[in-house]
């Protein structure tokens, strides 16, 4: 059981440049969720899926974009990478009610 | 808007003392809270869930503990290790696909 898993661990990019952060999770859970985590301002939500079909902004959406593929797969596009997108970004995923899982984190560097 | 704060940021004690870590939040109409552990570098492992109708959970060394009508959980570790080193988190799930997290506690337990 892989539980939710993050493609990739780690990216260094140019200013400008777009990449895409995969998520997928094998637990069958309803909802998704796109964290990063910043030194000092912990954890901020991107973008959330409340359910397969449905993705909601989350507290600091701008600059991304993400896609709910599927049940198992959540995805988090970069489409002009800024310096300030550096950071660790989280995926996340819960059956309604339940226990939360993460991912290991994939580290993004932006040059 | 459910706020949840932990107290305090940071912790230092000497190797096998019991501590306890602190979680409150202004809402009490929760489903359920959650405490994790973080590791330097790695990504958030779940410790204990504590469904709403429960009053604490158990697992080995660790207790928790949730008071609703209060707003308040805590995290007790007895006889503490240098391996409990980390940052513990707790999340509150209040029912909108939200869970809402506090900043940590980050622990070290020394020699």
């Amino acid at each position: 059981n892989a539980g939710v898993t993050q493609t990739p661990k780690f990216q260094v990019l140019k200013t400008g440049q777009s990449m895409t952060l995969q998520c997928a999770q094998d637990m069958n859970h309803n909802s998704m969720y796109w964290y990063r985590q910043d030194p000092g301002m912990g954890l901020r939500l991107i973008y959330y899926s409340a359910s397969e079909g449905t993705t909601d902004k989350g507290e600091v959406p701008n600059g991304y974009n993400v896609s709910r593929l599927n049940k198992r797969e959540f995805s988090l596009r970069l489409e002009s990478a800024a310096p300030s997108q550096t950071s660790v970004y989280f995926c996340a995923s819960v059956l309604t009610g339940g226990e939360l899982f993460f991912g290991e984190g994939s580290r993004l560097t932006v040059l | 808007k459910q706020e949840v704060t932990q107290i305090p940021a940071a912790l230092s004690v000497p190797e096998g003392e019991n501590l306890v870590l602190n979680c409150s939040f202004t809402d009490s109409a929760i489903y359920n809270l959650q405490w994790f552990r973080q590791d330097p570098g790695k990504g958030l492992t779940s410790l204990l869930l504590i469904q709403s109708s429960q009053r604490e959970q158990t697992s080995g060394r660790l207790n928790a503990s949730l008071d609703k009508s209060s707003g308040r959980s805590t995290l007790y570790i007895a006889a503490s290790q240098p391996g409990d080193s980390a940052t513990y988190l707790c999340a509150v799930d209040g029912g909108s696909y939200i869970p809402t997290f506090g900043r940590g506690t980050s622990l070290i337990v020394h020699p």
